[in-house]
């Protein structure tokens, strides 16, 4: 099942802050964060691999719940850039290669306003 | 970085026709490559992981004959779209597996391609 996400959407003035929530129904492993621009593919941003995990990337941070099985996205002081889609990809694990499929979740688009 | 390249970014085709979609890992080797499908303002599904020098895996409800996969190289994948309807109008985006210094897999995707289906 997809991850959820909220919110759908926020709308911000430049340098105000966000918080965007990925919560599953299922047992977590890891927690990638990706941000889609219009058009274009998703960047990563950072995973957390274990619960309790918090990271940050510039004023972008992240923890990861393992046992509420959700995960947070923390955006500070936000900047036009910033702008785009958000989602949370929680993995698959996949025995015969050992690789890792992943399911995103429902998005929430971001917009920074000046 | 790794880079992902896909090709072509956009494509028109007609009723019937059917369409290619290559993606090549230019600097690095991707024996597992991803096939996203994305509508507007909707998320990425995935639908097929493919292996290189073996069989793609389909997920539930993508028609395998519909979405063909070939990955014959450790640096290319291609999907081929048969018979295209414009039901099947899309952004579909490629993505391929890379390591990263902690040990995890993560996923550097291609530009996508928006196929448009007349």
């Amino acid at each position: 099942q997809q991850p959820v996400q909220s919110p759908q959407a926020v709308i911000l003035r430049e340098g105000e802050d966000a918080v965007i929530n990925c919560s599953s129904s299922k047992a977590l492993y890891s927690v990638h964060w990706y941000r889609q621009k219009h058009g274009e593919a998703p960047v990563f941003l950072m995973i957390l691999l274990k619960g309790g995990e918090q990271k940050g990337h510039e004023k972008i941070s992240a923890s990861f719940n393992e046992k509420k099985q959700q995960s947070s996205l923390y955006l500070t002081a936000s900047q036009l850039s910033y702008s785009g889609t958000y989602f949370c990809g929680t993995p698959r694990v996949i025995s015969n290669f050992g690789n890792e499929k992943l399911t995103f979740g429902t998005g929430t688009r971001l917009t920074i306003i000046p | 970085g790794a880079v992902v390249s896909q090709h072509p970014s956009w494509v028109i085709c007609k009723s019937g026709t059917s369409v290619k979609i290559e993606c090549r890992s230019l600097d690095f080797q991707a024996t597992t490559m991803f096939w996203y499908r994305q509508f507007p303002k909707q998320s990425l599904m995935l639908m097929a992981t493919s292996n290189e020098g073996s069989k793609a895996t389909y997920e539930q409800g993508v028609e395998k004959d519909k979405f063909l996969i070939n990955h014959a190289s450790l640096t290319l994948s291609t999907l081929t779209v048969t018979s295209a309807h414009p039901e099947d109008s899309s952004f579909y985006i490629c993505s391929a597996r890379e390591l990263s210094p902690s040990g995890a897999n993560v996923l550097t995707f291609g530009a996508g391609s928006r196929l448009t289906v007349l």
